[in-house]
């Protein structure tokens, strides 16, 4: 069956430093890739997204890579700011959630 | 344009009261989605509806039935609501067609359920 992967599920750091996070899926056809913020008590919505013919996009402190053949994609958060602390999930087509990161950003 | 909406935003059920979550969505979207969010954990998708009329089931569909009959709303009924079904839930939509924006999910600000 479908598998999605998601690491680390709580991280924390502090303010100013960088944040990886990464999810691995199963099925080799999912072709969209992306993730959602989910702040406390709030809605998930999409930060950000990338299809399975570009290997990376930017905006501004956020990013994400793919890897389509070891089946992974990453979020990254730079120069993390307080606001940035919630939790993330990434949600390849057409599969499950992954499970979530807690991420907390320490002023 | 409101986006995606969910009736009620809390409710409190006893064991085996029955209830309706109605979501709307003013996008023209053709999917809808239903899912499911414990203390904790991420999101199960119960049912979803690629379309007016359409209905399917998700990863977690036991105890709940849905409906479509209008593209813009999508129900979620509890026949016989149980303790185990405590828990937020949220409706989602996306375009649904070829389009570069099309996988992106928009949910509704969900609703907070307690079965007693």
């Amino acid at each position: 069956g479908e598998n999605v992967e998601q690491h680390p599920s709580t991280l924390s750091v502090q303010e100013g430093d960088s944040a990886v996070i990464k999810c691995t899926y199963s099925d080799s056809a999912s072709n969209y890739f992306p993730w959602y913020k989910q702040e406390l008590g709030k809605r998930p919505q999409l930060i950000i997204d990338i299809r399975s013919n570009v290997g990376e996009k930017k905006d501004q402190r956020i990013a994400v890579t793919l890897n389509k053949t070891a089946k992974h994609f990453s979020l990254h958060i730079t120069e993390t700011q307080p606001e940035d602390s919630a939790v993330y999930f990434c949600h390849p087509r057409d599969m499950r959630f992954g499970a979530g990161t807690r991420l907390t950003v320490k002023p | 344009n409101a986006g995606v909406t969910q009736t009620p935003k809390f409710r409190v059920l006893k064991t085996g009261q029955s209830m309706t979550l109605l979501c709307a969505q003013d996008m023209n979207h053709e999917y809808m989605y239903w899912y499911r969010q414990d203390p904790g954990m991420g999101l199960r998708l119960i049912h979803y509806s690629v379309g007016e009329g359409t209905t399917a089931k998700g990863e977690v569909p036991d105890g709940y039935n849905v409906s479509r009959l209008k593209k813009q709303n999508f129900l979620l009924g509890l026949e016989s609501a149980a303790p185990s079904q405590t828990s937020v839930y949220f409706c989602a939509s996306t375009p649904g067609l070829e389009l570069p924006s099309s996988y992106e999910q928009y949910f509704g600000p969900g609703t907070r359920l307690t079965v007693t």
